[in-house]
């Protein structure tokens, strides 16, 4: 079974523009969560979609946005760029809507260097 | 606001030794989750503790989960090299609506040095 894929994996951009990530969960799931990765930070928690529909969010600037497909793949967007975005961006995908189910499976994330 | 601490932040150990990883969350929650990363990698699931007194062993590795104390504890025995890596707990308050969302602690960056 596939796991789950993130594209692209290495992303250079400079300051200003803006950047879109993809991620396509495990076959089946439909559950998509997307977590920002930073050494000061550590890992923090971006938004949640499920069904199409963002049901959670993380406590970032509207900069940061998202969306999921029919499919269940998802996309997220991050406008007029910023230094401090430069991070590792990680994807999770999760079998089901419970919450008291949500074990969730990374992707390979995207390194997103902001210069 | 959810708290996840992990300590220590860092642990050099010696191969063959064993040591213990400390979770302290500040609200209540009844799901806990232990993932490990390599450099440059993703996350690895390596545990899901679904009640309170959950233990689970793989291999070098036991977790367990104490709800009353809101602790959770990743035991290594006899530490190898492979072990070397960065663990992290993750957190899922209970009630209310945390649809995907984990609350992780600050990791703890493991060597195993011969």
């Amino acid at each position: 079974k596939a796991g789950v894929t993130q594209t692209p994996r290495y992303l250079i951009k400079t300051r200003g523009q803006q950047v879109t990530l993809s991620c396509s969960p495990i076959s089946g799931h439909r559950s998509v969560s997307w977590y920002q990765q930073t050494p000061g930070q550590g890992l923090q928690f971006l938004f949640e979609y499920f069904s199409e529909t963002q049901r959670n969010k993380g406590n970032f600037p509207g900069r940061f946005s998202g969306r999921q497909f029919s499919n269940s793949r998802s996309e997220m967007n991050v406008s007029t760029l910023e230094l401090g975005d430069s991070a590792l961006y990680l994807c999770a995908s999760s079998l089901t809507s419970n919450r008291y189910y949500n074990e969730q499976f990374f992707g390979p994330g995207t390194r997103l260097t902001v210069l | 606001e959810l708290k996840v601490e992990q300590n220590p932040l860092f642990l050099s150990m010696q191969e063959g030794k064993n040591y213990t990883i400390y979770c302290n969350y500040s609200t209540t929650s009844d799901r806990l989750y232990w993932y490990r990363q390599d450099p440059g990698k993703s996350l690895e699931s390596l545990f899901v503790l679904l009640s309170n007194g959950a233990v689970k062993q793989e291999g070098r590795l036991m977790a367990s989960l104490d709800t009353k104390a809101r602790l959770s504890t990743l035991h290594i025995t006899a530490a190898v090299h492979d072990l070397s890596a960065t663990y992290f707990c993750a957190v899922v308050p209970a009630g209310g609506t945390s649809y995907g969302k984990l609350t992780f602690g600050q990791g703890t960056i493991l060597t195993v040095h011969p």
